[in-house]
């Protein structure tokens, strides 16, 4: 079965240093999606790709947050610098183009921790 | 605003007890209404409702949704320890494909 892939599955970080996380969604898969999961709450969307486009980046905090998908396919999200806050789950997701699709399909996600 | 609420926040139930997870919602641009099954890693889907009052089952699991009175409901009959897990209900938009979720409700089955 078809699977979202993510990588690193945990990153340990000290703070102001650079992360970057790897996101290849399900092949076929037009839309794109990263999310922020603090623990004990839902996950947050941070920017919706649609092929190579941001659809919606107004949650992502430009600042310190880029997210790029070059070719439409692989995505990365990189955070520089990192802050103590910025420990969460980072959740990629995936669905297909079209009207009827809202389900989305998750991949493991990386824990990061910053020290 | 966009809310969506989910109650309770966390129950702990014995193998074999019935549980009932709410999820209300008030947002613009409905279009659907997701169940998510969370372990420690990432979430699962279970459902996605569009219809009112229509109840979608999956062995013991089984929600419905009231777009009237804005709000889902799962039910897990039966259950086991092995559904001990966080349960997000996720609302998707008309317009985009957005979702947008609740806090999760962790259940804990206790053999």
């Amino acid at each position: 079965e078809a699977e979202v892939a993510q990588s690193p599955r945990y990153k340990i970080t000290e703070k102001s240093q650079a992360v970057a996380f790897w996101c290849d969604p399900i092949s076929g898969h037009a839309t794109l999606y990263w999310y922020r999961q603090i623990l004990g709450q839902g996950p947050e969307l941070l920017v919706q790709f649609q092929d190579e486009s941001v659809v919606d980046d107004s949650q992502l905090p430009k600042d310190r947050f880029s997210a790029e998908r070059l070719k439409g396919v692989d995505s990365t999200l990189k955070i520089q610098p990192a802050e103590l806050g910025d420990s969460a789950m980072y959740l990629c997701a995936s669905s297909p183009s079209g009207d009827s699709y809202n389900e989305q399909f998750f991949g493991p996600g990386t824990r990061l921790t910053v020290l | 605003e966009d809310k969506v609420v989910q109650s309770p926040l966390s129950l702990v139930v014995h193998e074999g007890d019935t549980v009932t997870l709410n999820c209300s919602y008030e947002v613009t641009n409905f279009r659907s209404l997701l169940w998510y099954k969370q372990e420690k890693k990432a979430p699962t889907f279970l459902f996605m409702l569009t219809s009112s009052g229509i109840e979608k089952k999956s062995g013991r699991l089984s929600s419905i949704l009231d777009k009237k009175e804005l709000f889902s409901i799962l039910n897990i009959t039966a259950t086991q320890t092995g559904d001990s897990a966080v349960y997000l209900c996720a609302v998707g938009y008309l317009i985009d494909y957005k979702l947008s979720f609740g806090a999760g409700t962790t259940v804990t089955v206790r053999a």
